[in-house]
């Protein structure tokens, strides 16, 4: 079974770090480029960042560039999001999401809350 | 930038009905744009991709078209589980994007 299980989610202070993991399994991680999405409480979706199947090419919003740092272990099946200087806006659904061949997100895990407030 | 904007936000229909839903890009983004279906407490599915195409084990009632800046998705008979809220999304290479839309709401009438 095709399945990306997000972790690391949690409640932390303005300002606070946090570190998102996601675990793929049933097939080929690594030749997925992976990506991190998030959905504020009631919003829609806006796309966070970005990472090629061999880690060449990393991209990020510019609400996330400076802040946010995207990984992945291709022998480890597993994706990560080091979150720093954490802001209230950044209170969301995290979700990692696989893109195949088809060029867009095609699979995607069931998502982490982060929680930012004092 | 590109902006992508769906409309209507509220759809509201009967099962069996047809459904239309828009989506506008402020530039045209050639057919590389995405359709999903997100239900409460779900994380997205996708649907359609290049604009047309059927994903993997979606019904043939789902139908994409549209190139450039204007794009439809069409639900050709609603069921009920196909009540939910529809985004779009692009994906451009640079600057390297994958900007969605702010999303459609398809609800029961």
């Amino acid at each position: 079974e095709v399945q990306l299980v997000e972790s690391g989610g949690g409640l932390v202070k303005p300002g606070g770090s946090l570190r998102l993991s996601c675990a793929a399994s049933g097939f080929t991680f690594s030749s997925y480029s992976m990506n991190w999405v998030r959905q504020a409480p009631g919003k829609g979706l806006e796309w966070v960042s970005s990472i090629s199947s061999s880690s060449s090419y990393i991209y990020y919003a510019d609400s996330v560039k400076g802040r946010f740092t995207i990984s992945r272990d291709n022998a480890k099946n597993s994706l990560y999001l080091q979150m720093n200087s954490l802001r209230a806006e950044d209170t969301a659904v995290y979700y990692c999401a696989g893109v195949d061949s088809s060029g867009y997100y095609s699979v995607w895990g069931q998502g982490t809350l982060v929680t930012v407030s004092s | 930038e590109i902006v992508l904007t769906q409309s209507p936000a509220t759809l509201s229909l009967s099962p069996g009905e047809r459904a239309t839903l828009s989506c506008r890009a402020s530039q045209s983004v050639s057919s590389y744009l995405a359709w999903y279906q997100q239900k409460p407490g779900q994380a997205p599915r996708l649907l359609i991709y290049d604009a047309s195409n059927r994903a993997t084990g979606i019904p043939a009632r789902f139908s994409g078209s549209g190139s450039g800046t204007d794009f439809t998705l069409t639900i050709s008979s609603l069921e009920p589980e196909d009540f939910a809220v529809y985004y779009c999304q692009q994906r451009s290479n640079w600057p390297p994007a994958y900007t969605f839309g702010q999303g459609t709401k398809l609800e029961i009438k």
